[in-house]
């Protein structure tokens, strides 16, 4: 079982949907990190949070420390939101990250 | 500021040559990653450096595997003797606070590597 997990591993929506990626963890973390990876190759930091939500334009990201549990979502979603979404769990004992697998987005026009 | 700065943007080489990839990170970080990227595997981390120590390097995957960071804006991936298997994509990051302490990580464009 990886120590970070995601899901969906594929997701396909229209232009306009809101979406939510999840991510569950099983280590001890300090912060949990969502990554936007482009077609491109190059990858952003979205989120870096310890608790509660964040919302940056259209994106929220959540957390729920009890339940090592964290979503993102995007609202009215656009095709250029397609990319690679990855979550990672820096632990509490320095700071490394743990990534998940990634979900690859696709959003139709 | 330029962001994160990796050189080259693709190597290619054969089998058993050395490779040398260039890291400089965002000026005032004092922390640096390296991490490698497969289909396989997704991103690892490989080392990570705050104030030029090495603070955990139990992801490189082998003595084959070195890096340094002589001063705060330059640090190396050195791979001596390449193989096949090194064929990823790896990636520099660099955040500005301490190692126990979280901060946003800011990622470099990568270095596409290939052994053949």
């Amino acid at each position: 079982k990886n120590e970070v997990e995601q899901s969906p591993q594929n997701l396909t929506a229209q232009e306009g949907e809101f979406i939510t990626i999840n991510c569950s963890y099983s280590v001890g973390i300090s912060a949990l990190h969502w990554l936007q990876q482009h077609p491109g190759g190059g990858i952003v930091s979205l989120f870096m949070l310890s608790s509660g939500k964040k919302k940056h334009g259209r994106l929220i990201a959540t957390i729920n420390i009890q339940e090592k549990h964290s979503s993102l979502h995007i609202t009215a979603s656009h095709p250029r939101d397609s990319a690679v979404y990855i979550c990672a769990a820096q632990e509490t004992s320095g700071s490394r990250l743990t990534f998940g697998e990634g979900t690859q987005l696709t959003v139709n026009p | 500021d330029a962001g994160v700065i990796q050189s080259p943007r693709h190597e290619v080489t054969e089998m058993g040559q050395e490779v040398t990839l260039r890291c400089k990170p965002i000026s005032g970080h004092n922390s640096l990653f390296w991490y490698r990227q497969t289909m396989m595997r997704g991103l690892e981390l490989l080392i990570y450096f705050n104030n030029n120590v090495p603070i955990d390097d139990s992801g490189m995957p082998e003595d084959r595997f070195s890096a340094k960071m002589p001063n705060a804006s330059f640090s190396t991936l050195k791979i001596q003797p390449s193989e096949p298997r090194d064929s990823a994509v790896y990636f520099c990051a660099s955040s500005s606070l301490g190692p126990y302490n979280t901060d946003t990580q800011y990622f470099g464009p990568g270095t596409r590597l290939t052994v053949l």
